[in-house]
């Protein structure tokens, strides 16, 4: 079946630190992912998609780039803020499945 | 996008009793999931509402224990049965349309059983 594997966390950085969020994942057919952001108190929300290999999804300064050689969709921001400490979730769906979601990173950044 | 709504948004239960859980969504969907996100862990799927049937349940969780309402396109219940302090979590309403490809997510209900 479809499942999605992420880095472990916490991950603790310095304002306007690199980050990447490691996701690989496995899945029959051609899977869409996504990468969702939880803010502290609040709901999910979508951070970004790809649909298709190759396809890099952006948003808000991060990206991800579908990597189906490596089955990858690693998230990366280049100058993380502190209002970017949230936990963070990879997610795929496959055609109208519903969504098979990561264990989450928490990542806090500090000033 | 679709617009979700729960409600309650919270409530403190006590252990034996039974709370529903009610979603709403501004548009007609297509499909409507509910999940459970247990303390500092990830999202898990419990059902697929499915509007005039019975839901269809992942493994691990049971009808007797989280029935499922979906009497049309736009609302769903869930309701979580016979309660024990292991189900506190929070509870997901989310729904998906063909049009959209992409799966959109209520505020959650928060609920502590005690």
């Amino acid at each position: 079946g479809n499942s999605v594997t992420q880095m472990e966390g916490p991950v603790t950085l310095s304002e306007e630190a690199f980050l990447t969020i490691n996701c690989t994942y496995t899945a029959t057919g051609y899977p869409s992912l996504f990468w969702y952001v939880q803010y502290p108190g609040e709901g999910l929300q979508l951070l970004l998609k790809a649909t298709k290999a190759d396809d890099k999804g952006s948003n808000k300064g991060f990206e991800a780039t579908y990597r189906k050689e490596t089955t990858s969709f690693h998230l990366e921001k280049g100058s993380v803020q502190v209002s970017d400490s949230a936990v963070y979730f990879c997610a795929l769906s496959s055609g109208n499945t519903p969504l098979v979601f990561g264990k989450g990173t928490r990542l806090s950044v500090i000033a | 996008s679709a617009v979700i709504s729960q409600k309650p948004s919270r409530d403190i239960c006590q252990r034996g009793t039974s709370l529903t859980i009610q979603c709403q969504v501004d548009s007609q969907v297509t499909m409507m999931f509910w999940y459970r996100q247990q303390p500092g862990q990830s999202l898990t799927l419990i059902a697929t509402a499915n509007q005039g049937s019975e839901a269809t349940y992942e493994s691990g969780f049971v009808i007797d224990k989280f029935p499922i309402s979906r009497p049309n396109l736009t609302f769903s219940t869930l309701t979580v049965s016979n309660m024990s302090p292991e189900d506190s979590s929070i509870y997901l309403c989310s729904v998906m349309a063909l049009s959209y490809n992409e799966q959109f997510f209520g505020p959650g209900t928060r609920l502590t059983v005690l």
